[in-house]
């Protein structure tokens, strides 16, 4: 069974610092991977989505890789602000079953201060 | 606007009753996804759908039910079966397209309480 792993549960850094969030998976048989913010009480908002097939994808100030061999992606948050605080969700999206379905990871909670 | 509609926002439930969840998209997708999500918790699957009246049990299906009599909607029923229903309830739909390959769109979420 697909295993999501996200380090740091927890990050709090101050405004305009670079950042790094870590995603790991056990399984590499995987279709894609997304990366999702979530505000608190809200629902899941979908920042990138990387195919099994790239490497990397970029949005704006985020950029997100992805190493399948190695099980391994990364969501790299530039300058940050603010308005990043959240929580921050890994899932990949597993070839297991005829309906492709997200293993989810416990997320990492973000804190940007002024 | 397109998109995934959830009702109600909040919800509480009374012991040994039964409870439905809404969940309504017009994203004209196929496949419609239920998951929990419980406090420092990863989302877990409850049920999904592929399409119209067919749907497969997720990790933890025990203590659920749903229907899928139409292509729009995939309501969740939370049953007196479910001895720790309170979390946040999250449905999601995709494009399908033979594989598991598209993204998953979210709703806003229910919270569901005991009274």
């Amino acid at each position: 069974k697909q295993e999501v792993t996200q380090i740091p549960a927890a990050l709090s850094v101050p405004e305009g610092e670079n950042l790094v969030l870590n995603c790991s998976f056990t399984d590499s048989a995987i279709y894609n991977l997304q990366w999702f913010r979530q505000d608190p009480g809200k629902g899941l908002t979908s920042l990138l989505l990387i195919q099994s097939s790239q490497r990397e994808q970029t949005s704006g100030r985020l950029n997100a890789s992805l190493d399948k061999s190695s099980g391994r992606s990364t969501l790299y948050i530039a300058a940050s602000q603010p308005g990043d605080s959240a929580t921050y969700l890994c899932a990949v999206n597993d070839r297991g079953s005829t309906l492709g379905r997200l293993y989810f990871g416990r997320g990492t909670q973000l804190t940007v201060w002024p | 606007d397109g998109g995934i509609t959830q009702s109600p926002k909040y919800l509480f439930r009374k012991e040994g009753q039964n409870v439905t969840l809404s969940c309504e998209q017009n994203l004209n997708h196929d496949a419609m996804y239920w998951y929990r999500q419980d406090p420092g918790q990863g989302l877990r699957l409850i049920y999904y759908s592929q399409i119209v009246n067919d749907f497969q049990k997720g990790d933890i299906a025990e203590g659920y039910s749903v229907s899928r009599e139409k292509k729009e909607s995939f309501p969740l029923t939370v049953t007196s079966a479910q001895k720790n229903p309170t979390a946040f309830y999250l449905c999601a739909s995709s494009i399908w397209t033979g594989g598991g390959d598209q993204p998953q769109h979210f709703g806003d979420g229910t919270r569901l309480s005991i009274l």
